[in-house]
């Protein structure tokens, strides 16, 4: 099943804007990912955020986690063509020792326009 | 690149046969896990094996199988093939039993069931 559901489905924007996305889900977790995949080949991991942390940056990249409203949102600054993919948020949950998945959300299909 | 390579990449397989995806962890990953990608969809959480043992698994039936060797390598084992086990099947390796830090996946095997 889905933990994490991104908004929106589908992004359109021109380079050199901001993309935002955003992504709720359900349960308590120890930390949420962010993963980008460019047609429909493997994932590439692009920050990881732990349930005490609210705010994070890497390059271009801003990541908010809001554990009370059980959302996050990643800013990407100034976007370039390179930057269309799918992003997909994860999250990981459970008690130390157990296998701790991560589990995708449905994704956010970004395309940045030259 | 992430070290993680899968094979093959490709697959058509008939309803009814059987199939063996394999994966290489990155070295010094101890943690592999497999996931399915239907089209349009995230990632879906099949299992997880740490050191050899399976150490969690999604909502898959028994035909879904898997192994881990002392290198760390994997497979999955499909029996009994059907027409919706078509998908993007992903191989993600880690460091640690699970998703408290990143994982770095493998560029996928397409496998097409007809």
């Amino acid at each position: 099943s889905q933990q994490g559901e991104e908004d929106p489905q589908a992004l359109s924007i021109q380079e050199g804007e901001n993309a935002t996305m955003n992504c709720s889900y359900k349960t308590s977790i120890n930390n949420l990912q962010w993963y980008r995949q460019n047609s429909g080949r493997g994932l590439v991991h692009l920050i990881l955020i732990r349930s005490n942390e609210r705010e994070k940056h890497s390059g271009r990249l801003r990541v908010t986690l809001d554990t009370s409203k059980k959302s996050s949102s990643l800013l990407i600054t100034a976007s370039r063509a390179a930057d269309t993919a799918s992003y997909f948020c994860a999250t990981v949950a459970g008690p130390s020792g157990s296998a701790r998945q991560l589990t995708f959300g449905s994704g956010t299909q970004l395309t940045v326009l030259p | 690149e992430t070290g993680v390579t899968q094979s093959p990449t490709h697959l058509i397989k008939t309803r009814g046969q059987q199939v063996t995806l394999r994966c290489s962890s990155q070295s010094g990953h101890n943690t592999v896990s497999w996931y399915q990608q239907a089209l349009g969809q995230g990632p879906q959480f099949i299992f997880q094996y740490y050191r050899e043992e399976e150490n969690g698994r999604g909502n898959f039936p028994p035909r879904f199988s898997g192994l881990q060797f002392p290198n760390y390598s994997s497979e999955l084992n499909v029996n009994a093939l059907e027409l919706d086990d078509s998908a993007l099947y992903l191989c993600a390796s880690s460091l640690t039993g699970g998703g408290l830090t990143e994982a770095f996946f493998g560029q996928g095997t397409r496998l097409t069931v007809v």
